[in-house]
């Protein structure tokens, strides 16, 4: 089973729109970190926002907030006024345990393409 | 404070050669990890050093290997490179379970192997 699913891979949204990039995961860990990378087309991967398991409160940076709803295990990211530089592939990605043979490494969705129309 | 840092940016290998790709941070970051990503896919991890001195391998190690040469430096070699390692290459770098745990990238190296 496919532990980071990102059901869309594509999505397009007006310029100054909200819009919602969805990520489900999967894992048995009580203790886990759900992040949110942007990859526009020079390639690097640049950090967004970071929710652990055990936040009460969804995490929020400037226009960027992540809506987790931890029973339905997602971790949505919501780009709230769009511009035209947030179009760029977005990534979501999971952190599980911190021992043995997965130590903090992050396991990728397959990411989604978001285009900003002006 | 370049952050993560990679060389090269670019190259070009013919089947057989060999090439490190080398990964310097300058946070004091004690793990640091090399991904792929292959077209239109996410990054799938290749080896991790949780920490100085340790190293690991993660979902796709085969015919790489890597060094964890000290706390900022971490290569990743490719012995006899394949078109199967045609990829970009990520290094990442995170403080840790104690020191916040977000993953900062370098910039990517690009590979092709003919």
């Amino acid at each position: 089973a496919q532990k980071i699913t990102q059901t869309q891979p594509g999505m397009f949204v007006q310029e100054k729109e909200a819009v919602t990039l969805d990520c489900t995961y999967d894992t048995s860990d009580q203790s886990y970190g759900l992040f949110w990378y942007k990859q526009p087309s020079s390639g690097e991967m640049i950090f967004l926002i970071y929710q652990g398991s055990y936040d009460e409160q969804n995490a929020t940076e400037g226009r960027y907030s992540l809506n987790f709803q931890k029973a339905r295990k997602s971790a949505n990211l919501v780009i709230s006024a769009s511009q035209l530089g947030d179009s760029a592939m977005y990534f979501c990605a999971m952190r599980e345990g911190w021992s043995g043979t997965s130590y903090g490494k992050l396991t990728f969705g397959q990411g989604t393409i978001l285009t900003v129309h002006p | 404070n370049a952050g993560v840092t990679q060389t090269p940016k670019f190259q070009v290998l013919k089947t057989g050669q060999s090439m490190t790709l080398q990964c310097a941070q300058d946070m004091n970051h004690n793990s640091m990890y090399w991904y792929r990503q292959d077209p239109g896919m996410g990054l799938r991890l290749i080896y991790y050093s949780a920490s100085e001195g340790t190293t690991d391998k993660g979902e796709v190690p085969n015919g790489y290997n890597v060094s964890r040469l000290n706390k900022r430096e971490f290569s990743l070699r490719l012995e006899s490179a394949a078109p199967s390692q045609t990829s970009v290459y990520f290094c990442a770098s995170t403080q840790g379970l104690r020191g916040g745990e977000t993953q900062y990238f370098g910039p990517g190296t690009r590979l092709l192997v003919l």
